[in-house]
């Protein structure tokens, strides 16, 4: 297809891990990325891999690159009522980004 | 190193009037993506330029849209005669290489 795909909503209780899941389109991306936005906010950018890469730690971020499946990843551990914010997946793809409709990430007590 | 700096934050325009969106990028950043964001909704690619050159603008809607990156100066987004449906939030994103890309702040277009 032509969209990078994203679940729209994720729900987790504080403390535990969150997995966010997404799947891109095109096998020759060569930097795929994460942003964070916070309501009325811009985007942050939390963390990227490059394309040859299958694995990114970053202090509770921890990125999995299924480069066969096109199917990349964010892991948060131990999630915090500051992680609440909508998680955009994104690809470099024929030099423009293009960015997937966001996973909206709800924290329970 | 001043991050992305978009202004207006917030832009209200009656309809007919011409919006200009300004992006300054981060120093030493040749390279400008706009997108724009309605509400509950992802990013939508618009253009992508560095400086004076339109690399891609497949994502500009074909009329009344025109964006430009000059030598000097930021970077304008243009929209002339606005109507309701370009109320939306604009974003800027500046990058080194087409690598990672920064965002700014956002511009809040609201047409009345």
């Amino acid at each position: 297809g032509e969209d990078v795909e994203q679940s729209l909503f994720l729900s987790v209780r504080e403390g535990d891990s969150s997995v966010i899941n997404c799947t891109y389109t095109d096998s020759s991306s060569t930097y795929l990325y994460w942003y964070k936005q916070e309501p009325g906010a811009g985007l942050q950018l939390l963390t990227y891999i490059f394309s040859n890469m299958d694995m990114k730690q970053d202090q509770r971020l921890t990125v999995l690159l299924n480069k066969k499946d096109k199917h990349l990843s964010l892991r948060i551990a131990d999630t915090q009522t500051g992680d609440s914010a909508i998680y955009f997946c994104a690809e470099n793809r024929a030099s423009k980004i293009i960015f997937g409709s966001g996973t909206r990430l709800s924290i329970r007590p | 190193n001043a991050g992305v700096m978009q202004n207006p934050r917030h832009l209200v325009r009656r309809r007919g009037q011409e919006a200009r969106l300004r992006c300054s990028p981060m120093k030493g950043h040749s390279h400008v993506y706009w997108y724009r964001q309605l509400p509950e909704e992802g990013l939508k690619f618009m253009v992508y330029l560095q400086k004076e050159n339109i690399i891609d603008e497949s994502g500009m809607p074909k009329e009344r849209f025109s964006a430009e990156f000059p030598k000097e100066g930021p970077s304008i987004l243009r929209i002339q005669q606005v109507v309701r449906g370009d109320s939306a939030a604009y974003f800027c994103a500046s990058s080194r290489r087409e690598t990672e890309a920064f965002f700014g702040q956002g511009t809040r277009l609201t047409v009345v």
